[in-house]
């Protein structure tokens, strides 16, 4: 079936770094990834989406100058964040439309990011 | 804009059913599904309906009525690793790239 692989799956990084997510397509071609956050205990936040070949959509609220999303070719989406502080902590899951249709999304294994 | 509601929280023994409700008003609607996420890990598809009715797959089941902006998950015989979040998303396009997220149920299995 269809995997979307993501790394690091858990980073600690000190406030003022910056820390980079990415997300592969091992079986398919991901023309668009979606990035999204999700705190403890709640639901899963689109943040943004990446196309390749263009600029990522980011959504209300959503800082893009602090989540750099790259979508580098048809397998391949990062996402940056930028001098890190510690309300960034958060989980990060990417996720992709892919087979086998319609099923949806599919998802990476998410990074559990720490910033302190 | 968009609005998925469902339960915060749910409790259930070992052996019994359980139902979880999910409540959706949005802009479109191209299909509804339920996904199960155990804690820090990426959410796992559990069922797909675009139809009114109910798909059955195993110990899991799922009902949609798209007059009523309704859809339930059925689980039988619950397991203790049945444990974990229940996310209700509608796809609201053709396109199937635009999902909404339901806040999630967390459902708790007592021994």
């Amino acid at each position: 079936g269809a995997v979307v692989s993501q790394h690091p799956s858990r980073v600690i990084c000190k406030s003022g770094t910056s820390v980079k997510i990415e997300c592969r397509s091992l079986d398919f071609q991901a023309t668009t990834m979606f990035w999204y956050r999700q705190f403890p205990k709640k639901s899963l936040m689109l943040m943004a989406t990446s196309n390749e070949g263009s600029k990522a959509t980011y959504e209300q609220g959503v800082e893009k100058d602090k989540f750099l999303i790259n979508h580098a070719s048809l397998t391949l989406s990062t996402l940056t964040v930028t001098s890190a502080h510690p309300e960034d902590s958060s989980f990060y899951i990417c996720s992709a439309p892919g087979p086998p249709r319609p099923y949806g999304y599919t998802f990476g294994s998410g990074t559990r990011l720490t910033v302190v | 804009g968009q609005n998925i509601d469902q339960p915060t929280e749910m409790t259930a023994t070992e052996g019994a059913i359980v139902q979880i409700n999910c409540t959706y008003q949005t802009s479109g609607f191209n299909g509804l599904f339920w996904y199960q996420q155990h804690a820090g890990e990426a959410p796992t598809f559990l069922s797909y309906n675009v139809l009114d009715g109910l798909e059955e797959k195993g110990r899991f089941s799922s009902f949609l009525s798209r007059s009523k902006g309704y859809s339930y998950l059925l689980l039988k015989e619950l397991q203790m690793k049945d444990s974990a979040s229940y996310l209700c998303a509608v796809r609201l396009d053709n396109y199937g790239q635009n999902f909404v997220f339901g806040p999630g149920t967390r459902l708790s299995v007592l021994p």
